[in-house]
């Protein structure tokens, strides 16, 4: 039982590069979540999924996509990444009445160079 | 804008000393206030937490008291050990809709031998 996977654990980007950072959970969670942690600014939320076939904003969008691919499933993709997207980021999934307990991945260490 | 706001940054404790750390929210509709530990390279994971209609929850060495007329919560580590060193982060939610988690800006803290 892995609970929350994320692939990469690292990437070094160049300027204007894309890429997509995924996530996969085995806990048949019906939310999922994309958080990037910044020194000093905590972890903030990117996009979310409540449920499968659905995406909603957060609290930092700008320049991410997202897609719920299943209900395992949620991916992050930067189109054109810029040096301010340098950062860690975090997949978690929680079960609605479940206590909201969010159950985070090991995390994906971004560098845009 | 910091819907939580979190304290101190930083945090150095000798061994067998109290840990404090202090969090303050605004949104008085908030009703889940979870505490997240997080190791080096590793993702939060969900510590203790309480919700409003309680004023403290212990568990083992860990404490949470909530003030809701103060909207302050704080998180209390007993007899601190050096393995609790890690970096500590407060959260609120609704329970309501998809439980979006609104994270403090964390406290590291070191506990010295």
């Amino acid at each position: 039982n892995a609970g929350v996977t994320q692939t990469p654990k690292f990437q070094v980007l160049k300027t204007g590069q894309s890429m997509t950072l995924q996530c996969a959970q085995d806990m048949n969670h019906n939310s999922m979540y994309w958080y990037r942690q910044d020194p000093g600014m905590g972890l903030r939320l990117i996009y979310y999924s409540a449920s499968e076939g659905t995406t909603d904003k957060g609290e930092v969008p700008n320049g991410y996509n997202v897609s719920r691919l299943n209900k395992r499933e949620f991916s992050l993709r930067l189109e054109s990444a810029a040096p301010s997207q340098t950062s860690v980021y975090f997949c978690a999934s929680s079960e609605p009445g479940q206590g909201n307990i969010q159950y985070f991945g090991a995390g994906t260490r971004l560098s845009v160079l | 804008q910091q819907q939580v706001k979190q304290s101190p940054q930083s945090l150095i404790v000798q061994k067998g000393g109290i840990s404090i750390i202090n969090c303050a929210y605004e949104n008085t509709a908030f009703d889940y206030f979870p505490w997240y530990q997080q190791f080096p390279g590793k993702g939060p994971a969900l510590l203790i937490a309480i919700r409003p209609d309680v004023s403290e929850k212990k568990e083992g060495r860990f404490t949470i008291s909530f003030n809701k007329s103060a909207k302050q919560f704080s998180l209390h580590i007993m007899d601190s050990q050096p393995g609790d060193s890690a970096t500590y982060f407060c959260a609120a939610s609704l329970q309501t809709g998809a439980n979006n988690l609104f994270f403090g800006t964390g406290t590291r803290l070191t506990v010295i031998p």
